[in-house]
């Protein structure tokens, strides 16, 4: 049984930078195919693709939130990281991590919980 | 704005068949790439209701199905219940943006 779930601050300052973690079990990252990426959901609002990583270290990113992310993976920990610089209160949204099975397979699943993030001086 | 257009509400009778369009364009839908659909019900995080255009995954009751031709998607939901009320998003992926992409969501209400 594949689950994740997403770890991080709940309320953080504008300007700084937000660090979610998303630890995962029934899957490896290092199994070929294999990948994990980041979806947001603004309270109220639609959900947005923000960053993948695959087993190879091949990473992928929003082209409108390129410059703010990072995304690295520590496959003996079975996490993946996430940071996002310069935060806004824009960025209020419950962030969540999820599995992609294989490199031809373009839908995640499973979901984790997700982590609500609130952005507010 | 999100990449793909969704009707923002549907609603029907219990009993009910409604559908959810899904509109997208060359660059995605419309290139060849698989169409997903979500349930996400109220305070919860969404879950996979069809992969690959029609493919439900185990437990997802065959009520919902999906469709896509050309440029567009659907899914389909007979026999409304009660406990289908929830937001549904479709979603793809996107060769222009090399990312993947979800429509805006349509809020299911069922009568």
């Amino acid at each position: 049984q594949i689950t994740l779930k997403e770890s991080g601050p709940t309320l953080v300052k504008p300007t700084q930078t937000l660090t979610l973690t998303c630890t995962f079990s029934g899957f490896s990252l290092s199994t070929s195919g294999v990948g994990v990426g980041w979806i947001r959901q603004p309270p109220g609002k639609a959900l947005e693709w923000l960053a993948l990583i695959y087993w190879t270290d091949d990473k992928r990113y929003s082209p409108s939130l390129k410059n703010r992310l990072t995304i690295t993976k520590d496959t003996s920990k079975n996490q993946v990281v996430l940071t996002m610089t310069n935060i806004d209160p824009v960025d209020t949204a419950t962030y969540y991590c999820a599995h992609k099975g294989s490199s031809w397979s373009n839908w995640f699943d499973p979901w984790g919980q997700g982590t609500l993030v609130t952005v507010s001086s | 704005q999100s990449v793909l257009t969704q009707p923002p509400s549907v609603s029907g009778a219990p009993g009910q068949r409604v559908t959810i369009s899904c509109t997208g364009s060359s660059s995605h839908i419309g290139a060849g790439y698989d169409v997903h659909w979500y349930q996400q019900l109220p305070g919860t995080a969404p879950r996979l209701l069809i992969f690959g255009n029609s493919n439900r995954p185990s437990g997802v009751p065959d009520r919902f199905s999906g469709s896509k031709s050309g440029t567009s998607a659907s899914l389909a939901i007979t026999g409304l219940q009660a406990e289908d009320e929830a937001d549904y998003y479709c979603q793809s992926y996107d060769s222009s943006l090399s990312g993947w992409v979800f429509g805006g969501g349509t809020k299911l209400t069922v009568l």
